[in-house]
C-alpha cells in the first residue's frame, strides 16, 4: 500500500536534547512537508521541499532543521534550540504536477513530549 | 488577527442532524478553499476542494465558497458518529501548495 509512514508515533525526549523524527513515503511525491500542530493553532508549517536536496524555510522553522537527500525521505530534526518543542508533528507530501494545489497526503503523525 | 479564522467548537450534534461548520479569511488572494477530516491521533484527509465561488458537493458533504464575503462552509447531512472528527478548513492562492490552515473545529456526532 502507498503512503507516508511515520516514525515513532511517541516519543519522550528531555530538555537539551536533539531528537529526529522520520518521514518516508512510497507514493513516488516531488515534495514533502513538516506541519506542527498544537491545542487552539491549527497546523503550521515548519519546512518544505519541493525537490531533492532543496528545502525551504516556513512559518516557524526556528530550531528544527530538516534534510533531502532522497526523494522518499525527510526527517526533522527538533534541536535544543526549539523552546517548545512538545506538539504534535505531521509529515505531509504531494506529487509537484498533475495534482490540485493544496492537496496534501498526510501521515499518522508523530507526538513528541518533552519532559 | 489570523489570515484564517475558525471555531474551535466542540460542537455536539444528535446523529441525522445537519452540521454546519464554518470558516472565513482575510487574504483576497486565496483561490483554492479544502476541508480536511482529522480522527483522532490521526493525520487530516482531504475530504472536499472547491475552486473560487460556489458549491460543490460529494454524498452527504457540501462545500460552499462566498468570496466576496471570504466565508467558506461545510454542510454534513445525515450526520453519524463516524462524522466525528475535527474538521479543518484550509485554502491557498495557488502556488507552491503552501496552505494556510484553521485552526479546526471538533464535531461530535451523539447516538
Amino acid at each position: 500500500d502507498g503512503g507516508i509512514t511515520q516514525s515513532p508515533k511517541y516519543l519522550f525526549r528531555k530538555e537539551g536534547q536533539n531528537v529526529t523524527l522520520s518521514c518516508e513515503q512510497n507514493l513516488n511525491h516531488d515534495a514533502m512537508y513538516w506541519y506542527r500542530q498544537d491545542p487552539g493553532q491549527g497546523l503550521r508549517l515548519i519546512y518544505y521541499s519541493q525537490i531533492v536536496n532543496d528545502f525551504q524555510k516556513g512559518d516557524i522553522a526556528e530550531g528544527y532543521s530538516v534534510s533531502r537527500e532522497k526523494k522518499e525521505s525527510f526527517p526533522l530534526t527538533v534541536t535544543s534550540a526549539q523552546k517548545n518543542p512538545t506538539a504534535f508533528y505531521l509529515c505531509a507530501s504531494s506529487p509537484r504536477t498533475g495534482t490540485l494545489p493544496g492537496e496534501l497526503f498526510f501521515g499518522e503523525g508523530s507526538r513528541l513530549t518533552v519532559l | 488577527q489570523k489570515e484564517v479564522e475558525q471555531d474551535p467548537g466542540p460542537l455536539s450534534v444528535p446523529e441525522g442532524a445537519i452540521v454546519s461548520l464554518n470558516c472565513t479569511y482575510s487574504n483576497s488572494a486565496f483561490q483554492y478553499f479544502m476541508w480536511y477530516r482529522q480522527y483522532s491521533r490521526k493525520g487530516p484527509e482531504l475530504l472536499m476542494y472547491t475552486y473560487s465561488s460556489g458549491n460543490k458537493e460529494d454524498g452527504r458533504f457540501t462545500a460552499q465558497v462566498d468570496k466576496s464575503s471570504k466565508y467558506i462552509s461545510l454542510f454534513i447531512r445525515d450526520s453519524q458518529p463516524s462524522d466525528s472528527a475535527t474538521y479543518l478548513c484550509a485554502m491557498c492562492t495557488g502556488g507552491g501548495n503552501k496552505l494556510t490552515f484553521g485552526t479546526g473545529t471538533q464535531l461530535k456526532v451523539e447516538l
